[in-house]
């Protein structure tokens, strides 16, 4: 059973494009939703995250938009760049807690030059 | 520097035999935790540890081991009894409390022939 379902699986935009990944989850109780961004052969590293309390957050050219009514939540990147081109995961966890983490299963995202 | 240090980057053995992945860090964290990932997928929790000699089942704890002797260490070991041990997996470490971020290694790739 997968709770946490990310979509697109790939994700191909221009230089300058605002890709949007989406993720959607089914447990009321997920309360962290972080976002992971994946290099080839390198370990995730945490981008940005959210709580259920605020409805959008921005870190630089990356931003959440929360919806919890639909308990959906999507990453847009503005302005992107050919070194944004990685795989993200959504996550989410209940209670904050990091050992109850639950993965989406990634989007490729290539941004061509 | 500060990191996660996870150790071999690339190992092969063969089916039946047992190996250790070494992980090792030094940013004083109390918890570590094991991942696996597989191609498409999502990462999974194979085990995770809040303090010294204490440590949990994650979601496919299955064919594998850890120990956790000292606060730095927490070596994987797939046993014999994974079916399917070729993965790429992934250590982590972090703060433990609620919505402290995640910080991985760089991977271990196993392959099993």
């Amino acid at each position: 059973q997968q709770q946490v379902k990310q979509s697109p699986q790939s994700l191909i935009v221009q230089k300058g494009g605002i890709p949007i990944i989406n993720c959607a989850y089914e447990n009321t109780a997920f309360d962290y939703f972080p976002w992971y961004q994946q290099f080839p052969g390198k370990g995730p590293a945490l981008l940005i995250a959210i709580r259920p309390d605020v409805s959008e957050k921005k870190e630089g050219r990356f931003t959440i938009s929360f919806n919890k009514s639909a308990k959906q939540f999507s990453l847009h990147i503005m302005d992107s760049q050919p070194g944004d081109s990685a795989t993200y995961f959504c996550a989410a966890s209940t209670g904050g807690s990091n050992y109850k983490l639950t993965f989406g299963k990634g989007t490729l995202l290539t941004v061509n030059p | 520097d500060g990191g996660i240090t996870q150790s071999p980057k690339y190992l092969f053995r063969k089916e039946g035999q047992n190996v250790t992945l070494s992980c090792e860090q030094n940013l004083n964290h109390d918890a570590m935790y094991w991942y696996r990932q597989d191609p498409g997928q999502g990462l999974r929790l194979i085990y995770y540890s809040q303090i010294v000699n204490d440590f949990q089942k994650g979601d496919i704890a299955e064919g594998y081991s850890v120990s956790r002797e000292k606060k730095e260490s927490f070596p994987l070991t797939v046993t014999s009894a994974q079916k399917n041990p070729t993965a790429f997996y992934l250590c982590a470490s972090s703060a433990w409390g609620t919505g402290n971020t995640i910080y991985f290694g760089e991977g271990s790739w196993l392959t099993v022939v």
